[in-house]
């Protein structure tokens, strides 16, 4: 069956502006995630949606970065007034609500910020 | 909370003999603890995980891992290498409480296998 998917898969843009980043779970998977991979930093968690629950955010680094979740599926990461340590590959992952430590991960975007 | 540090950043191995990745972590609670494996140009893939059975979990590929209380410790082995194992592996702690849901990831290392 289909897996993780991620658009688009490279992304370079300028400084200062806003990019969105979207992710397609898995059908019938009820959590979604999204993750930063950048040098240095490892992965690095940034916010969790379970169903129509209020996400997770903790893990987002600045006000910059927002998510929203539509119709329980589909979810777009935007990232606003851009800045160089915003390169990474943003990665999504989706999982069933019981088995959230199986989750099954997108093949990223990877943003380049010049 | 919860974390988990992975002891070497680069592990070489000549193919056919053994592998050792070595992982520490710290919880407060007993834990839930995986293994992730990245290959060049793929994504992130479940390759096994703990979730307080069995003290040793087999994987996927022939690798496995024994999850030791005393010694705060989940190491990932496998009896012979092969060349397709080259990858990026992460051990990860899955969150609970406020943070459930939540996997947090080592620093990785990245396994060579040599011919």
């Amino acid at each position: 069956g289909a897996g993780v998917s991620q658009s688009p898969s490279n992304k370079v843009t300028e400084k200062g502006k806003d990019v969105e980043l979207r992710c397609d779970p898995i059908s019938g998977h009820t959590a979604l995630y999204w993750y930063r991979q950048s040098l240095g930093q490892g992965l690095e968690f940034l916010i969790y949606f379970q169903g129509n629950s209020a996400p997770d955010k903790s893990g987002l680094p600045s006000d910059r970065f927002s998510a929203e979740r539509t119709g329980g599926s589909v979810s777009t990461l935007t990232i606003q007034r851009t800045q160089q340590e915003d390169s990474a590959v943003y990665l999504c992952a989706s999982s069933t609500r019981d088995r959230t430590y199986e989750q099954y991960f997108g093949p990223g975007t990877r943003l380049t910020v010049t | 909370a919860q974390s988990v540090t992975q002891l070497d950043s680069h592990v070489s191995v000549s193919e056919g003999t053994p592998v050792l990745l070595r992982c520490n972590y710290s919880s407060s609670y007993s834990p839930s603890l995986f293994w992730y494996v990245q290959h060049p140009n793929k994504g992130l893939q479940l390759l096994l995980k703990y979730t307080s059975a069995a003290t040793l979990v087999k994987g996927i590929n022939g690798f496995e891992a024994e999850f030791k209380k005393s010694e705060t410790s989940f190491h990932l082995t496998k009896p012979s290498a092969h060349m397709s194992d080259a990858a990026e592996y992460f051990c990860v702690v899955l969150g609970g409480g406020t943070s459930y849901g939540k996997l947090t990831f080592g620093q990785g290392t990245i396994l060579t296998v040599h011919p």
